[in-house]
This record gives C-alpha cells, sequence and structure tokens, in this order.
C-alpha cells in the first residue's frame, strides 16, 4: 500500500491556537478521511471526504480535499486540552479495492 | 453501542506459540479487517475480507491467518509468533468498498 506524506510529524501548541495539518500523495484518491487516536485507543473516525474540492466541517474541525485529489488538509480551531493525541489521514485510490492508505500521524500536544 | 469488539486486549506470547485474535462488528456491515500500528509506521493492512465467504491478502499478510467465520466476526490467527510480530492490532469494518472504515479498540501483542 502506498503511504501517504503527513505532515507535521508533532505539534506543541497553547490552548486557544489553531491547528493545521496536511496530507498528500503522488497519486489521486476517491476518498479521504481523517482520525483520531487517544492513547490506548483504536482510531476514531473525525471527518470524511468523498469529493475533490469538497470542505466539511465537525464542531472545530475542518478538512477539505484537495482540488487535485492528491491532498488533504484538516484543521482545528480555538484547540482545548482534550485535542491532545495523534491524527492520521487515509485516503483510498481508485481500483484499491477496499485498502486504506495511512499517513504516519500527527501528534499533537496542547497546554492550558 | 458496542460496533467493533476485539479481544483479548492485551496478549504476551513466546516465541513460536500460536495464539488468535478474535473480533465482532454489531453493524451489519460487509467488509473487515485486520491492520497493524506499529511506532512511526501508521496502519498497515494485513488481511481483510471483502464479503462473508471472502477474505484477501493485504500489504503485510506473511506470518498471519484469517477466518471470516460470518459475518459479524473475522479472527486474525498468529500459527508461530515472532518478535517481529510484536504489535498494536487493530480490527475495523465498513459497509463496503469506499465506505467509512470503524476502528476496535485494539489488541496490545508482545512477542518475547
Amino acid at each position: 500500500g502506498q503511504q501517504l506524506n503527513q505532515s507535521p510529524q508533532s505539534m506543541f501548541i497553547q490552548e486557544g491556537e489553531d491547528v493545521s495539518m496536511n496530507c498528500t500523495s503522488s497519486s489521486i484518491f476517491n476518498t479521504w478521511l481523517w482520525y483520531k487516536q487517544d492513547p490506548g485507543e483504536g482510531p476514531v473516525l473525525l471527518i470524511a471526504l468523498y469529493k475533490a474540492g469538497e470542505l466539511t466541517s465537525n464542531g472545530r474541525l475542518t478538512a477539505q480535499f484537495g482540488i487535485t485529489r492528491k491532498d488533504s488538509f484538516l484543521n482545528i480551531s480555538a484547540s482545548i486540552p482534550s485535542d491532545v493525541g495523534i491524527y492520521f489521514c487515509a485516503g483510498q485510490a481508485p481500483n484499491s479495492g477496499y485498502a486504506l492508505n495511512f499517513g504516519k500521524g500527527t501528534s499533537l500536544l496542547v497546554t492550558p | 453501542n458496542a460496533g467493533v469488539t476485539q479481544t483479548p486486549k492485551f496478549q504476551v506470547l513466546k516465541t513460536g506459540q500460536s495464539m488468535t485474535l478474535q473480533c465482532a462488528q454489531d453493524m451489519n456491515h460487509n467488509s473487515m479487517y485486520w491492520y497493524r500500528q506499529d511506532p512511526g509506521m501508521g496502519l498497515r493492512l494485513i488481511y481483510y475480507s471483502a464479503s462473508e465467504g471472502t477474505t484477501d491478502k493485504g500489504e503485510v499478510p506473511n506470518g498471519y491467518n484469517v477466518s471470516r467465520l460470518n459475518k459479524r466476526e473475522f479472527s486474525l490467527r498468529l500459527e508461530s509468533a515472532a518478535p517481529s510480530q510484536t504489535s498494536v492490532y487493530f480490527c475495523a469494518s465498513s459497509a463496503g468498498s469506499g465506505n467509512t472504515i470503524y476502528f476496535g479498540e485494539g489488541s496490545w501483542l508482545t512477542v518475547v
């Protein structure tokens, strides 16, 4: 499976700051997903994107499916301590069947 | 509100021992998956089952076997565990290809 390039690898921010992370791929995807993983837990879906150019919000989270279909970003506004965790992007390529390609994750730390 | 349930949560094995990780979903999903998560590697697909009665290899299938017992259950077997199989294993399910994948809480496996 193709690895996605996810950046930054880690972020250390203060409560109230906005956060932005992104994923890029050398090939196109049909679907982009953003997951959050808390310590000792499985990834939990935050936002799913199914169409190029699509911009979707979920509370303080906003994600976009890039026009080129090769990238996606996730923004978190006004971060709070419970935003701490690892954020993963995942994409599904055309004709990939059922496989999801995952980024290596962005570790977010938020200080009060 | 169980979703995807996997057992055991923690397991320590000696090299060469065998064991089976169990997974069940109550969302009536057609497709089920087994991923492994290693530090710095993101999530990698081991095997998947697109529908009841079918199984296919993912990115890292060597050393593993799977069984789709029925629509609800999908097990992962390590016939002869090796230290390289020390990892966190996640079971997941989805309605089908292109649909959002939902994860279990993970099984921490250590092979000594």
